[in-house]
């Protein structure tokens, strides 16, 4: 069965400073979509990067990105310079195609990051 | 388009009692996704649907629970003699089919709270 692990419940981080959040997988599809999203204390969960299992590079998005490696199974996502706003729930997730010819989504149990001033 | 709505954002009910929650995605998108997030956890797959038809439902739902999307606009998610066990915040998302690449737009949620 798929399964998305995320070890860490909670995480400290100093503002400014980099921070990774760790993430692995597991799947016997070969292909497979990975993504993270942050959710706020307002509880709107918000789209933060995509990796595709076939992607050669890792995936960035202005302070994010995605440490992809393949092989262990692991999507680390890394936020650099730090900020007060960037205190949230930080969930991994990964899509699989379906047989009935859409897309399921399945989610870890998240992390708590939190960004000291 | 102001993204996916969600009403109403909290309902508390009693035990047994019927509930009903609805969802407007945003317009163009085709794929509409219900989840359930209980605290402390990541959301759960409850159900989706293309259009108007429902392609996948989770063992989680169980009998008590449907969800429909009449002409392939709004949904609404109903919960049938409610348990406190169901108490939990349900999640709406939508996404267009071909933006495999994106991840989807939530919904702010519909908080119940079953007493």
């Amino acid at each position: 069965a798929q399964k998305i692990t995320q070890t860490q419940p909670g995480m400290f981080v100093q503002e400014k400073e980099a921070v990774t959040l760790d993430c692995t997988y597991d799947t016997s599809d070969p292909s497979y979509g990975l993504f993270w999203y942050k959710q706020p204390s307002s509880g709107e969960m918000i789209f933060l990067i995509y990796q595709g299992s076939y992607d050669q590079q890792n995936a960035t998005e202005g302070r994010y990105s995605l440490n992809f490696q393949k092989a262990r199974k692991s999507a680390n996502l890394v936020i650099s310079a730090s900020q007060l706003g960037d205190s949230a729930m930080y969930f991994c997730a990964m899509r699989e195609a379906r047989r009935t010819g859409g897309f399921k989504t399945i989610f870890g149990a998240g992390t708590r990051l939190f960004v000291k001033a | 388009d102001t993204g996916v709505s969600q009403d109403p954002r909290h309902k508390i009910t009693k035990r047994g009692q019927n509930v009903t929650f609805r969802c407007d995605p945003i317009s163009e998108h085709n794929r509409l996704y219900w989840y359930r997030q209980t605290l402390g956890q990541g959301p759960e797959f409850l159900t989706y649907f293309q259009n108007e038809a429902q392609l996948e439902k989770s063992r989680l739902l169980s009998d008590r629970f449907s969800a429909e999307r009449p002409k392939g606009s709004f949904s609404t998610l109903e919960i049938q003699r409610t348990e406190q066990g169901d108490s939990a915040m349900y999640l709406c998302a939508s996404r267009k089919d071909r933006d495999s690449n994106y991840g989807y737009t939530f919904g702010s949620g519909t908080r119940l709270t079953v007493v």
